[in-house]
């Protein structure tokens, strides 16, 4: 069946716009998650839906960054006034209903993002 | 806090050979932990899922083991091939989303 799918695969801006990234989950996952990677500091957790949950947003670096999840399926990460220190791979990944305790996650291909 | 460690960073070796890669986590409350790889510019593909109340899970030539009473987990690879040339990375659940280790860059020499 089909993976996590993200758009675009790679986004470059100018320093102060705003960009939107999409995840499109596997069908049926009802937790879904936003990564970022950024060289030399490895992968970290953003933001965390699950089923009709409010999200869990702990790892937003700023209030610049947000992410909604529309339908229960898609979801959108926003970065408003983009900033050079944004650039990194913005990677997603969901998981089955099986719990988020206990489910494995699947990632998708990831958002290269280059701010200028 | 959580913390992640893998070791090596970085490891070489010629092909055919069985190797190990080292991950250790500081909280052992853990739901599962997980392992993964990622080829150059590329998502992540999951390897292995071993729940905490497992000790190993096999797939292939992979096999994972875990020991949460002293936070650690190895991914031994037989017969390594040039294929299995990647970064290979190590993440707990706790009760927050994945944790990661920074992995450990594997090259296969041919």
């Amino acid at each position: 069946g089909a993976g996590v799918s993200q758009s675009p695969s790679n986004k470059v801006t100018e320093k102060g716009k705003d960009v939107e990234l999409r995840c499109d989950p596997i069908s049926g996952h009802t937790a879904l998650y936003w990564y970022r990677q950024s060289l030399g500091q490895g992968l970290e957790f953003l933001i965390y839906f699950q089923g009709n949950s409010a999200p869990d947003k702990s790892g937003l670096p700023s209030d610049r960054f947000s992410a909604e999840r529309t339908g229960g399926s898609v979801s959108t990460l926003t970065i408003q006034r983009t900033q050079q220190e944004d650039s990194a791979v913005y990677l997603c990944a969901s998981s089955s209903p099986g719990g988020v305790q206990a489910g494995e996650q699947y990632f998708g291909p990831g958002t290269r993002l280059t701010v200028t | 806090k959580q913390e992640v460690t893998q070791i090596p960073a970085a490891l070489s070796v010629p092909e055919g050979e069985n190797l190990v890669l080292n991950c250790s986590f500081t909280d052992s409350a853990i739901y599962n932990l997980q392992w993964f790889r990622q080829d150059p510019g590329k998502g992540l593909t999951s390897l292995l899922l071993i729940q905490s109340s497992q000790r190993e899970q096999t797939s292939g030539r992979l096999n994972a083991s875990l020991d949460k009473s002293s936070g650690r987990s190895t991914l031994y690879i037989a017969a390594s091939q040039p294929g299995d040339s990647a970064t290979y990375l190590c993440a707990v659940k706790g009760n927050t989303p994945l944790v990661f280790g920074k992995g450990t860059r594997l090259s296969v020499i041919a």
